[in-house]
């Protein structure tokens, strides 16, 4: 299977501050189509995961622009521009190249 | 816009059986393939299931593979997920959700708790 490991586990950030959080792939993600099926999701507390971004950087409608996804072959990135109380929550990236589907471990955000 | 809504969840001893159900609507769910994804408490996501939008086509995690079954109904919008011989790692809450393309999954129940204890 294919793992996907993210860092930090843990993310305390200044309200307005920019956050980056990283994750890597034991395997390249890169399809025959040359497509990188590589999501980030959100989990607010108590919430059901929502999803930000999919194939590396296209972000979801209604996700706001604060959010940007990148990345290619087995390193990616999911940076917060400047990050807002909302953003609190776990991120996770999620392979869907192969089979099995597989998630990081997540990232906890949180305000300094 | 797009409702999955999960049932089916509760306590059942290890060894035990539950058959999960989510409900579609808003959408055509019959083009679509569905997934199971759960969380066990405090944890992160595992990917459980898909299945095709037919029905004929499934794909397992190992770890369930010979004792969960995904199955469709589309004349009545649903996905279910039978679960046999369960264990004490199962517990968790089960998601549905509906993969919009190969490889990820764009709308989300709000997910079922299944705790196997005796």
């Amino acid at each position: 299977d294919v793992v996907m490991t993210q860092s930090p586990l843990s993310l305390p950030v200044t309200l307005g501050q920019p956050a980056s959080i990283s994750c890597r792939s034991s395997e390249s993600l890169v399809r025959s189509d040359g497509n990188s099926l590589l999501n980030w999701f959100q989990q607010r507390p108590g919430q059901s995961p929502r999803r930000l971004i999919y194939k590396v950087s296209n972000r979801d409608s209604g996700v706001p622009d604060r959010f940007s996804g990148s990345g290619s072959g087995t390193d990616f990135t999911l940076k917060i521009s400047r990050v807002e109380a909302e953003d609190v929550g776990v991120y996770y990236c999620m392979q869907g190249t192969h089979w099995p589907w597989t998630f990081g471990q997540g990232t906890k955000v949180e305000i300094k | 816009e797009v409702q999955l809504v999960e049932s089916g969840g509760g306590l059942v001893q290890p060894g035990g059986s539950l058959r999960l159900s989510c409900e579609a609507s808003k959408f055509t769910f019959s083009r679509y393939w569905m997934s199971w994804v759960r969380q066990a408490p405090g944890m992160g996501l595992e990917w459980v299931a898909n299945i095709n939008t037919d029905g004929r086509e499934t794909y397992y995690v190992d770890s369930v593979k010979g004792r969960f079954t995904v199955s469709r109904d589309n004349a009545k919008n649903a996905l279910y997920l039978q679960m046999n011989s369960l264990r004490v790692e199962d517990t968790a809450v089960y998601y549905c959700g509906r993969p919009d393309a190969p490889g990820t999954v764009d709308y989300w129940g709000q997910g079922t708790l299944v705790t196997v204890s005796s």
